[in-house]
């Protein structure tokens, strides 16, 4: 069966703190790696889309990687602002998207 | 582009009570979703149709049925809402190559049912 965990449930920064979270799969063969957003009562807004191992891409303070079983969504010197839920989904061949449970990331000032 | 929107924002139904979710895209996507959000859990796939006529079953789909007569539109409906259908359900759209690639998915705002 396909599983997306993410790790950590939740994460606490001071603004500047710069840290990763993490989303593990195990799928029958991956065929994107999608981040999204989301803000408390509101729909998850895309980031990233990754397709094979070893791509990255940025945006802003963030950064996604990817590798063969894990994706890690790096946040360099966050602000409050990029506080949110931050959802990663996989979409494997001939399935539909699955998605992680979510971290909650906080931003304190 | 209003991009996917959803009525109602919110909503109040008793047990055994029926309802219907509207969900628009103006995007012109032929993919289009129905996921459920709980407390902590990741969505649950509820339903899906890959164009106009064609609908397909989720991981989640028992107490819900969909229609999909348009492109832009798909409907949830909900027969004899049960207190575990309490949650926030997302409508999400996007646009598949036929080569099946898949692009990124947008969601509307989100309705958020209580069935007491």
């Amino acid at each position: 069966e396909d599983q997306v965990t993410q790790s950590p449930e939740a994460l606490r920064l001071q603004e500047g703190e710069s840290s990763s979270l993490n989303c593990s799969y195990t799928v029958s063969g991956l065929r994107g790696l999608f981040w999204y957003r989301q803000d408390p009562g509101k729909g998850p807004e895309f980031l990233f889309t990754l397709y094979s191992a070893g791509e990255e891409k940025e945006k802003e303070r963030l950064k996604a990687t990817l590798t063969k079983k894990e994706s890690f969504l790096h946040i360099t010197a966050p602000k409050p602002e990029d506080s949110a839920t931050y959802l990663c989904a996989v979409q494997c061949y001939g399935q539909n998207f699955v998605f992680g449970p979510g971290t909650r990331l906080s931003v304190l000032p | 582009n209003a991009g996917v929107t959803q009525t109602p924002k919110f909503r109040i139904l008793k047990i055994g009570q029926s309802m219907t979710l509207q969900c628009t895209q103006d995007m012109n996507h032929n993919y289009m979703y129905w996921y459920r959000q709980d407390p902590g859990m990741g969505l649950k796939l509820i339903y899906y149709s890959v164009g106009a006529g064609i609908t397909d079953k989720g991981e989640v789909p028992n107490g819900y049925n969909v229609s999909r007569s348009t492109t832009e539109d798909f409907p949830l409906r909900l027969e004899l809402a049960a207190p575990s259908q309490t949650s926030v359900y997302f409508c999400a759209s996007s646009y598949s190559t036929p080569s099946g690639i898949y692009n990124e998915q947008f969601f509307g705002p989100g309705t958020r049912l209580t069935v007491l």
